[in-house]
């Protein structure tokens, strides 16, 4: 059982650059977001979705686009890099909504913007 | 919006003790609480939960307590490990699709 999966584990980016960090769950769960977990910030929400086709802004949205075609995806997309997002990105999925059931989180992709 | 705060932002204790890890909240809507385990290198992982009906839950090794009084939650680790030594973060939740988590209590044993 894979549980969440979040590729790549490592980028570096110029800025100005843009990417998608991809994020894939087994477990069928409907509720999935997207985390960036800085020093002394803890784990701020950046978008999340509650099913397929249903996507909803978190906390600190700007510069990120997500999208939601289907149960199992929910990738996270930088359109032009900036230093400032620099930071380690974190995928979670729950059955339910997130704030009744323990969210299941990936490893984490690590991202530098130079 | 929810506010989380840790009494204790690093914690050492010796290998066999227990310990305490505390956490504060300020929405007294909030009725689950959920404690994480964050290891260096890898995502949180969920240790344990409660809901606000409850004040007490024990899992294996693990016991956390609610005290809904002083909007206090503590995770108490008994006989704590070398492999215990991680991050703590508390998320409480409060009906809507976004956790609040705290920013972790550095838990390092010394053997």
């Amino acid at each position: 059982n894979a549980g969440v999966t979040q590729t790549p584990k490592f980028q570096v980016l110029k800025t100005g650059q843009s990417m998608t960090l991809q994020c894939a769950q087994d477990m069928n769960h409907e509720y999935m977001s997207w985390y960036r977990q800085d020093p002394g910030m803890g784990l701020r929400l950046i978008h999340y979705s509650v099913g397929a086709g249903i996507t909803d802004q978190g906390e600190v949205p700007n510069g990120y686009n997500v999208s939601r075609s289907t149960t199992e995806d929910f990738p996270l997309r930088l359109l032009s890099a900036a230093p400032s997002q620099t930071s380690v990105y974190f995928c979670a999925s729950s059955y339910g909504g997130s704030s009744n059931q323990p969210q299941h989180f990936g490893d984490g992709t690590r991202l530098s913007i130079l | 919006g929810e506010s989380v705060g840790l009494h204790l932002p690093t914690l050492s204790v010796q290998e066999g003790d227990n310990s305490i890890i505390n956490c504060a909240y300020s929405n007294s809507a909030s009725d689950y609480f959920i404690w994480y385990k964050q290891e260096s290198g890898k995502g949180p992982q969920f240790i344990i939960d409660i809901r606000s009906n409850m004040d007490k839950r024990q899992g294996q090794r693990v016991t956390v307590l609610l005290n809904k009084t002083v909007k206090h939650l503590s995770l108490q680790i008994a006989a704590t490990q070398p492999g215990d030594s991680a991050v703590y973060f508390c998320a409480p939740g409060a009906g809507s699709y976004q956790l609040t988590f705290g920013k972790g209590t550095k838990l390092s044993v010394i053997p």
